[in-house]
């Protein structure tokens, strides 16, 4: 099983709303990402999980909200988003963070904040 | 700046002829590279990857190549069919630390013509 799962596949929320987003894969991967990706950009990695533990926040507001409550799942909490953060949201993980392994991405939450 | 770079934002070939996609880079601190796929609508597809110690990676019809000296690396793909038609990103990994950071380009997008 090679499969990284993202919900909800699509997600429209107001500027007052609260969501979550949610990724989930069962292959044993003990580093976790999020990636943001605007149209006919390349994706951008937002934070990096570790073994559970928060290692790199790319400089991320604090609308955004991580969270990793074990080794297999992987949340974004959004609060107080703006029009500018609609965007394709990946998830993505890997054995470890080593470069030598791949890391293997979910289909994405196409998120419109109106 | 842009540490990762491929020039050409699309490319044609005919089924069954040769797809070559190329990709630049300036850090020469990056220890693999690796070429994922997207479909619209659809996360990234690992392709291939290659370490900075090789210089050729082959997995079916696909070939990478790394050229250190010019901070250049391309993939092959070799007969090109109509199913491979897709954006490819180039990807690049941060080697010092394993921090799993993943710097993409900006994307070519390949259209196989039957």
């Amino acid at each position: 099983d090679t499969e990284v799962t993202q919900t909800p596949k699509h997600l429209v929320m107001g500027m007052t709303n609260k969501k979550s987003l949610k990724c989930e894969q069962h292959m044993g991967h003990r580093a976790m990402y999020w990636y943001k990706q605007k149209a006919k950009k390349p994706p951008e990695l937002m934070f990096v999980y570790s073994y559970e533990k928060l290692s790199i926040n790319e400089s991320v507001p604090s609308r955004f909200s991580p969270e990793c409550p074990n080794s297999s799942l992987l949340n974004l909490h959004l609060h107080a988003l703006q029009p500018e953060d609609s965007a394709l949201y990946l998830c993505a993980s890997s054995l470890t963070t080593s470069s030598s392994y791949e890391q293997y991405f979910g289909p994405g939450t196409r998120l419109t904040v109106t | 700046d842009q540490q990762v770079k491929q020039n050409s934002p699309s490319l044609s070939v005919q089924e069954g002829r040769i797809s070559i996609l190329n990709c630049d880079y300036t850090n020469s601190m990056f220890d693999y590279f690796l070429w994922y796929k997207k479909y619209p609508a659809e996360g990234p597809t690992f392709l291939i990857s290659i370490s900075s110690i090789k210089d050729k990676n082959e997995d079916g019809r696909f070939t990478v190549f790394l050229n250190k000296s010019a901070k250049h690396l391309s993939l092959h793909i070799v007969p090109s069919q109509p199913g491979d038609s897709a954006v490819y990103f180039c990807a690049a990994s941060e080697g010092p630390g394993n921090t799993g950071k993943l710097i993409f380009g900006q994307g070519t997008t390949l259209q196989v013509k039957p």
